[in-house]
């Protein structure tokens, strides 16, 4: 089955600064790649996700990932965060299965 | 929009208990999983289950842990004898096919004292 990593364990952000947060996966084979958002004391949702195309694709709430083959990373991206985007961020593979990165939590401070 | 429900939203049991998590997929997807998220830490797979059967299991899911589509709509997760480390958020998802999008549940969380 696949692996995923997630680089940053915790990110701090004042609000308007712009967001990349790293996602690698080891498969050998072709991927769905994900990116899900958890708010405090929320459920998963889905902010995102890439089958096929345009390598860059754009999600809700102002966030895109742009999906690299040749690095098997696919990082999110948000160029002006905002308070509210304090939450938890799960970048998941489907190859064999879904497999979650570890996560990564972001602080946007006002 | 159809979702994934789950119930409890929150159980509480004493340790050795068995507990039954319920969940109903999204009607026309054909692949359910399990889910589950200890407090401050990754969201870990469990289970998948398609065509009546697992397909495939973590090593987690041992053999306290067992599922189950009871009829056609729900889809649940039983632990047999709880212990206290199986505290934590089950998620519950589906999707149409193998390679779909995977739409979560809301979760339950269980504490287990």
């Amino acid at each position: 089955a696949q692996s995923v990593s997630q680089h940053n364990h915790h990110v701090i952000l004042s609000e308007a600064a712009s967001l990349e947060l790293g996602c690698n996966y080891s498969y050998g084979g072709t991927v769905n790649l994900f990116w899900y958002v958890q708010y405090p004391g929320q459920h998963l949702q889905l902010l995102l996700k890439y089958f096929s195309g345009d390598p860059l694709v754009k999600g809700i709430k102002g966030f895109e990932a742009e999906f690299i083959k040749s690095k098997f990373s696919f990082n999110l991206r948000k160029p002006s965060v905002q308070w509210s985007d304090t939450a938890e961020y799960f970048c998941a593979v489907n190859g064999d299965d879904m497999r979650f990165g570890a996560g990564t939590r972001l602080t946007v401070k006002p | 929009e159809p979702e994934v429900t789950q119930t409890p939203s929150h159980q509480v049991t004493q340790m050795g208990q068995e507990v039954i998590l319920r969940c109903v997929p999204i009607s026309n997807h054909l692949y359910f999983y399990w889910y589950r998220q200890i407090l401050g830490q990754k969201v870990e797979f469990l289970v998948s289950f398609y065509n009546n059967e697992i397909s495939e299991k973590s090593e987690i899911f041992d053999d306290q842990f067992s599922v189950e589509r009871p009829d056609g709509s729900n889809f649940t997760l039983k632990i047999r004898s709880t212990k206290l480390e199986d505290s934590a958020m089950y998620f519950c998802a589906s999707s149409r096919s193998s390679g779909n999008t995977i739409y979560f549940g809301e979760g339950s969380w269980l504490t287990v004292v």
